[in-house]
């Protein structure tokens, strides 16, 4: 089965620093990965995705990503960050099971942003 | 607006009862998840169905149940078999079954045993 790992917890940067939050992925063919941010008490929304193509994919808010297959990597990052980005990311990975699609989610990373 | 909606926001559930959460959408979208959200334990997918009348279950299906008998709705019913069902509640959908397209999330469901 195909799975992603956050390895942080938590990261913190200050405003107007940029900001990385990591994801590596284990999957047997082609990744299809995707971003996620969640605000308290919410549901979740999509900020970007990688299916194929660039291997720097950009998103909403201002986020993007760099998918290196070497590395297995897709780290989301954000070159200025700011206070309203404080919020809980996670990263996710298609697998395909039995002629079946679903999404599988990592732990999550929570960023916090301070002044 | 199209877009997920999830009810109630807020359930409380006494030991040994029922409930039913409830998704509808209106984006036409041929799959629905749901997922249960743990603090620290990210989103563990319960049943997805990718077209109406067959589901599949995720990997923490038991004590769960979901039907499908219209495109647009994806109930979850939490059985007193649930031991430990107090959680954040996530369902969401997407337009294709292919994997590739986003998926779009309700505001969620807190249910929380009393």
């Amino acid at each position: 089965a195909q799975s992603v790992a956050q390895p942080e917890d938590q990261v913190n940067v200050a405003e107007g620093n940029p900001l990385t939050v990591k994801c590596t992925y284990s999957v047997s063919g082609n990744p299809y990965l995707f971003w996620y941010v969640q605000y308290p008490n919410r549901g979740l929304q999509f900020l970007l995705k990688y299916i194929t193509g660039d291997n720097l994919v950009k998103g909403s808010y201002g986020f993007e990503a760099e998918f290196n297959k070497s590395q297995t990597s897709f780290h989301l990052k954000k070159p200025s960050a700011l206070v309203s980005d404080s919020a809980l990311y996670f990263c996710a990975v298609r697998d395909r099971e039995g002629g079946y699609n679903k999404l599988i989610f990592g732990a999550g990373t929570r960023l916090a942003v301070h002044p | 607006d199209g877009g997920i909606t999830q009810s109630p926001k807020y359930l409380f559930r006494k030991e040994g009862q029922n409930v039913t959460l409830s998704c509808e959408q209106n984006l036409n979208h041929d799959a629905m998840y749901w997922y249960r959200q743990d603090p620290g334990q990210g989103l563990r997918l319960i049943y997805y169905s990718q077209i109406v009348n067959d589901f599949q279950k995720g990997d923490i299906a038991e004590g769960y149940s979901v039907s499908r008998e219209k495109k647009e709705s994806f109930p979850l019913t939490v059985t007193s078999a649930q031991k430990n069902p107090t959680a954040f509640y996530l369902c969401a959908s997407s337009r294709d079954t292919g994997g590739w397209t986003e998926a779009f999330f309700g505001q969620g469901t807190r249910l929380t045993v009393v």
